[in-house]
């Protein structure tokens, strides 16, 4: 079955640090793969859309690989601070049929400050 | 600029119940969906539509029906209610899917605040 695995489990981390996340999925070959942050009782926001033919993509603070032969991406929070305190989501779709967006469970992320 | 407007953001129905949950984008976005957010399991896809007129099930669309009659406007609609479709729902709008290479590719969406529903 297909699946996208984040880590369940909230990383606390001091503020200045860099904070990695990380997305594994199997049985997709995904042509791309986006990075969304949700603070609690609103919507996902859009930070970062990565294609399988890009190994690394930055935003200001931010940093997305993507090896498509370990079917993994990393996400990277340089310098983290407390307002970066929110769960990040990673989703992804198939190559062909259908354009639908899957979504990972989302990993929650602390900065101490 | 609204973005995407969901209404209500709260509701509380009793089992059998119907209701419509309300979704408006003012971005000319062709592409729309509704997603479920359930504790555990991340967001699921109900339906979504790439155009007026155009819908399509999602993962989990049983017990939901949706219509896009037009661009603006993507209702969903629960028929019966049950407790099991207590969640939080989340509308997404995004422009045209476009051709990368060989994908369809999803241009990046943009959500509601969520509707938070509770059915006793």
């Amino acid at each position: 079955s297909q699946k996208i695995e984040q880590n369940s489990e909230a990383l606390n981390i001091q503020e200045g640090k860099t904070a990695t996340l990380t997305c594994n999925y199997t049985n997709y070959s995904p042509a791309y793969l986006q990075w969304y942050r949700q603070d609690p009782g609103r919507g996902p926001v859009f930070l970062l859309l990565i294609r399988e033919n890009e190994k690394e993509k930055r935003k200001e603070r931010l940093k997305v690989t993507f090896d498509t032969t370990l079917k993994q991406s990393l996400f990277h929070i340089t310098a983290s601070q407390p307002a970066d305190s929110a769960t990040y989501l990673c989703a992804l779709t198939k190559i062909y049929g259908n354009n639908r967006l899957a979504f990972g469970k989302g990993n929650q992320v602390v900065v101490i400050p | 600029n609204a973005g995407v407007t969901q209404t209500p953001k709260f509701q509380v129905l009793k089992t059998g119940q119907s209701m419509t949950l309300q979704c408006a984008q003012d971005m000319n976005h062709e592409y729309m969906s509704w997603y479920r957010q359930d504790p555990g399991m991340g967001l699921r896809l109900i339906h979504y539509s790439v155009g007026a007129g155009i819908t399509d099930q999602g993962e989990v669309p049983n017990g939901y029906n949706v219509s896009r009659s037009t661009t603006e406007d993507f209702p969903l609609r629960l028929l019966s209610a049950a407790p099991s479709q207590t969640s939080v729902y989340f509308c997404a709008s995004s422009a045209r899917p476009r051709t990368s290479g060989r994908a369809l590719i999803t241009g990046e969406l943009f959500f509601g605040e969520g509707s938070r529903l509770t059915v006793l």
